[in-house]
């Protein structure tokens, strides 16, 4: 597709399962970054990667969540032992740049995680 | 589909009139600032910026103001159409690439 993709869209773990979210980025794109948004907020910056390369993961809440993009094409997030409080939109943004690409990012439409 | 904004402070407005949204920022040091919007079950969506250098940027149909003296952001909406109900975000960086987001404000346009 030409949009950022994301997968699972609904997500229902129970407490204690791990999970897997994936983002396709747009094709060509270099950067990738991973937000977190509790419901009634804004989101919150995760991690961000250039390539296969995670330059910041400044956001990550815990050593429970990890991300990957091992080809600098698709990521993958994870979240080990999942609690209630993990329970969010997920969502990815891709751009093409590497500097200054705040304005320049597009989101896909976010995995939306329950943990019960 | 799911919701973003359940507990969001809610702009309520007559479709053909302005909106105002407003949005306090916290970092000083904030360079560059976006406004999103987000609708039910979407990701956001890139609808103006403004460099610091900078007090007013005019669009398509939407103004955003910048006042840094009091950090201040605002986004105003001509002649609202229901179309433009969802939730407005403003973000601000100051490193170029990890924004910040605000809380959020929802707009709903009646009829």
């Amino acid at each position: 597709g030409a949009g950022v993709s994301q997968s699972p869209r609904y997500k229902v773990a129970k407490r204690g399962q791990d999970v897997a979210l994936r983002c396709d980025p747009i094709s060509g794109h270099v950067s990738l970054f991973w937000y977190q948004q509790a419901l009634g907020q804004g989101p919150e910056f995760l991690t961000y990667f250039q390539n296969e390369a995670q330059l910041d993961k400044s956001g990550l809440p815990s050593d429970r969540f990890f991300a990957e993009r091992p080809e600098g094409s698709v990521s993958t997030l994870k979240i080990q032992r999942t609690q209630q409080e993990d329970s969010a939109v997920y969502l990815c943004a891709s751009s093409r740049g590497t500097r200054n690409v705040a304005g320049e990012l597009f989101f896909g439409e976010g995995s939306r995680l329950t943990v019960l | 589909g799911e919701s973003v904004g359940l507990h969001l402070p809610t702009l309520s407005v007559q479709e053909g009139d302005n909106s105002i949204i407003n949005c306090a920022y916290s970092n000083s040091a904030s360079d560059y600032f976006i406004w999103y919007k987000q609708e039910s079950g979407k990701g956001p969506q890139f609808i103006i910026d403004i460099r610091s250098n900078m007090d007013k940027r005019q669009g398509q149909r939407v103004t955003v103001l910048l006042n840094k003296t009091v950090k201040h952001l605002s986004l105003q909406i001509a002649a609202t159409q229901p179309g433009d109900s969802a939730v407005y975000f403003c973000a601000e960086t100051n490193a170029g690439n990890m924004l910040t987001f605000g809380g959020g404000t929802r707009l709903m346009v009646k009829p």
